[in-house]
């Protein structure tokens, strides 16, 4: 299996409502990410684990909140989430954080 | 911390001509600048990559120059083909603590048939 996968596709939500997002790959990386693109922009990091660890939080608010069961899978809950915070979030992997990183197809987050 | 800058940020080319994007990092320390391309409503791709104990790497139609000294790179399309239009991202590995990607603002490269 060469792919990082993601769901779901699409998901509509709420302000008050409480979702989660779903990575996963089975390349034996160690490393998975979180990021966040708006249109016509270039993808924004949230969050990066490294052997199962958080290794980065780049300052998202506490609305996000990442967990990283095992090393194949990697999920982002979603909680009081803003209008402002409707985006394609994308999922990453790599062998070794920071070097080669593959991209899952992403879920469309529209926050009403 | 790492800057990258990219341009241009759109371009537009007949089939079968070449297209050159170019981008500038800051942190010297960078050693990993990776290229993704990334079609309308698909996820980024990585098309080709390149570490800094290299000056240049081919993949067939594709290839990305590196210099050091002068601390940009480029990504370069050979014959292209209407299925290359798409938004291209520079990125440079953060050469601190982080080991992040920093990515440039994209290219929208429009190839006319």
């Amino acid at each position: 299996d060469t792919e990082v996968t993601q769901t779901p596709k699409h998901l509509v939500m709420g302000m008050t409502n409480k979702k989660s997002l779903k990575c996963e790959q089975h390349m034996g990386h160690r490393a998975m990410y979180w990021y966040k693109q708006k249109a016509k922009k270039p993808p924004e990091l949230m969050f990066v684990y490294s052997y199962e660890k958080l290794s980065i939080n780049e300052s998202v608010p506490s609305r996000f909140s990442p967990e990283c069961p095992n090393s194949s899978l990697l999920n982002l809950h979603l909680h009081a989430l803003q209008p402002e915070d409707s985006a394609l979030y994308l999922c990453a992997s790599s062998q070794v954080q920071g070097y080669e990183q593959y991209f899952g197809p992403g879920t469309r987050l529209t926050v009403t | 911390g790492e800057n990258v800058e990219q341009h241009p940020s759109t371009l537009s080319v007949q089939e079968g001509d070449s297209a050159v994007i170019k981008c500038t990092y800051s942190d010297s320390a960078s050693n990993y600048f990776p290229w993704y391309k990334q079609e309308l409503g698909k996820r980024p791709q990585l098309i080709i990559d390149i570490r800094s104990n290299v000056g240049e790497k081919k993949d067939q139609r594709i290839a990305v120059t590196l210099n050091k000294t002068a601390k940009h790179f480029s990504l370069h399309i050979t014959e292209t083909q209407p299925e290359d239009s798409a938004v291209y991202f520079c990125a440079a590995r953060d050469g601190g603590a982080t080991n992040k990607l920093i990515f440039g603002t994209g290219t929208l490269l429009a190839v006319q048939p």
